[in-house]
C-alpha cells in the first residue's frame, strides 16, 4: 500500500490558519489523495480530496505540489470544534482506505 | 449529505456472546461498504469489504469465521462478533460509498463501542 508520513501532533490558537502537511513520495499516477479527520469518541469525518489540482470546499483546501509528492490541508481559521486527528491518505484501485497514525490537531483559545 | 447509521452505539456483553452490528447508508445506496476496528489511542484497522450480494473480502489477520459479515442490500451491512471475548472489545467502525471509485468519499458511521465482560 502507498505510505503517507504526518506530523504526529500540531498546535493552533483560535482563528487563525493551519497548515498540516503530508509527505507521499511513493504516490502513483492514479492514487487520490483524502483528508479525515475524527473527533474523539466518533467515526471519522470526510474533508477533502484530490488527485492533481488544488481543491476548496467549504470546510478547507487542499494544495497538492507539483510532483504530487507531498500535500497541505489547509485550515483558514482554527476553531476549537476542529480539534482532531487528520488523516491523510491515498486511495488507490482498490478503493480501500489505510489509516495512518495522523496528526492530532489541538487549538487553543 | 451521504449519512451512513450504526447501530448500536455501544454494547456490553458477557464473554461467549454473538454480537451484531448494523450498518445502513440512509440517503443513497452502497454497493460496497468497509469495516474498521479501533483499538484506544490507536489509528482504525481496515477489518474486511463487504460487497453487496457477495462474500465480504478480509484483510489479512482477521478471522473470517470470527467476524460473519452480511451485506444482503444496497443499504445494510451487519457484522457479528461470534463467540465474543474481552479481546474483542473495541470500537467498530463502518463506512459506505457512494458512487464510483477514487473520486468520491467514504461516509463513515460514528462506531459502536463494543465491551465484552
Amino acid at each position: 500500500d502507498a505510505k503517507t508520513t504526518q506530523p504526529n501532533s500540531m498546535e493552533s490558537n483560535e482563528e487563525e490558519p493551519v497548515h498540516l502537511p503530508c509527505n507521499h513520495s511513493t504516490i502513483s499516477g492514479t492514487d487520490y489523495i483524502h483528508w479525515y479527520r475524527q473527533l474523539p469518541s466518533q467515526g471519522p469525518e470526510y474533508v477533502i480530496h484530490g488527485l492533481t489540482s488544488n481543491v476548496n470546499n467549504r470546510m478547507a483546501s487542499l494544495a497538492i505540489a507539483e510532483d504530487r509528492k507531498s500535500s497541505t490541508l489547509i485550515l483558514h481559521r482554527a476553531t476549537l470544534r476542529d480539534a482532531a486527528v487528520y488523516y491523510c491518505i491515498l486511495r488507490d484501485y482498490t478503493d480501500k482506505l489505510i489509516f495512518g497514525t495522523g496528526t492530532r490537531l489541538q487549538v487553543f483559545p | 449529505g451521504a449519512v451512513v447509521s450504526q447501530h448500536p452505539s455501544w454494547v456490553i456483553c458477557k464473554s461467549g456472546t454473538s454480537v451484531k452490528i448494523e450498518c445502513r447508508s440512509l440517503d443513497f445506496q452502497a454497493t460496497t461498504m468497509f469495516w474498521y476496528r479501533q483499538f484506544p489511542k490507536q489509528s482504525l484497522m481496515l477489518m474486511a469489504t463487504s460487497n453487496e450480494g457477495s462474500k465480504a473480502t478480509y484483510e489479512q489477520g482477521v478471522e473470517k469465521d470470527k467476524f460473519l459479515i452480511n451485506h444482503a442490500s444496497l443499504t445494510l451491512s451487519t457484522l457479528t462478533v461470534t463467540s465474543a471475548h474481552p479481546e474483542d472489545s473495541s470500537f467498530y467502525i463502518c463506512s459506505a460509498r457512494a458512487g464510483g471509485w477514487g473520486n468520491q468519499p467514504q461516509h463513515f458511521g460514528d462506531g459502536t463501542r463494543l465491551s465484552i465482560l
